[in-house]
């Protein structure tokens, strides 16, 4: 079974603050994809990245960027100088993509960031 | 490009009644999934649909129920309302191709 955890439940920020959002994942496959989503109140998930397993290098999309570690089965998320629109709820979530695409989330984080 | 359209946006309805929600997915993408999000549970997946086939399901009772037409949009429909089906229903589209899947604004359902 796969299971995603994020065991920060809420953060809050000073704007400008760097941030980081932690997120361990399990699975038996070798084969996997992680995703990060924003969900702002809205309620829309809003995709901002993923990462296939067979690929460790990091990334960075201006103020995101993305930690990816098999050795500790970790991909992490952190917010460069966060801004009050970076408030909302991140999830983490995973699939192995072998005859289906379901997503595993986890709870999420909810992020406020204050001005 | 529009992106997923998720209808109706709210719904409210009693327990024991049935409901319908629909779901038109991106353009091109052939790949509908449906997930259920609650405070208590969080998000779960609910039905994978492709070319019309559920390709997979989730863990909920058959109350729900999904299809897909050939034109991809799908409907999810859950009979015999309880107070617990209250939540906020996602539907995401993918490509065949590939495992992004993006998510419409979904359909808050409340059941009193």
């Amino acid at each position: 079974a796969q299971k995603v955890t994020q065991a920060q439940t809420e953060i809050s920020v000073v704007e400008k603050e760097d941030v980081t959002l932690d997120c361990v994942y399990e699975t038996r496959d070798t084969t996997y994809y992680l995703f990060w989503y924003k969900q702002p109140p809205s309620g829309e998930l809003v995709f901002l990245i993923r990462r296939n397993s067979f690929d460790e290098q990091n990334e960075i999309s201006g103020r995101y960027s993305w930690n990816f570690q098999k050795s500790t089965s970790s991909f992490n998320f952190t917010i460069t100088a966060s801004q009050v629109v970076d408030s909302a709820v991140y999830f983490c979530a995973l699939t192995s993509g072998a005859g289906s695409y379901q997503l595993t989330f986890g709870k999420g984080t909810k992020l406020s960031v204050i001005p | 490009k529009a992106g997923v359209t998720q209808t109706p946006r709210y719904l409210i309805k009693t327990r024991g009644q049935q409901v319908t929600l629909s779901c038109s997915p991106i353009s091109g993408h052939r790949s509908v999934s449906w997930y259920q999000q609650t405070p208590g549970q969080g998000l779960q997946f609910l039905f994978e649909y492709f070319s019309e086939t559920q390709r997979n399901k989730g863990n909920f009772p058959g109350r729900f129920s999904g299809r897909q037409f050939s034109n991809s949009r799908s409907e999810m429909n859950v009979s015999t309302l309880e107070l617990g089906d209250s939540a906020l229903y996602l539907c995401a589209s993918s490509l065949a191709a590939g495992p992004e899947a993006f998510f419409g604004q979904g359909t808050r359902l409340t059941v009193v």
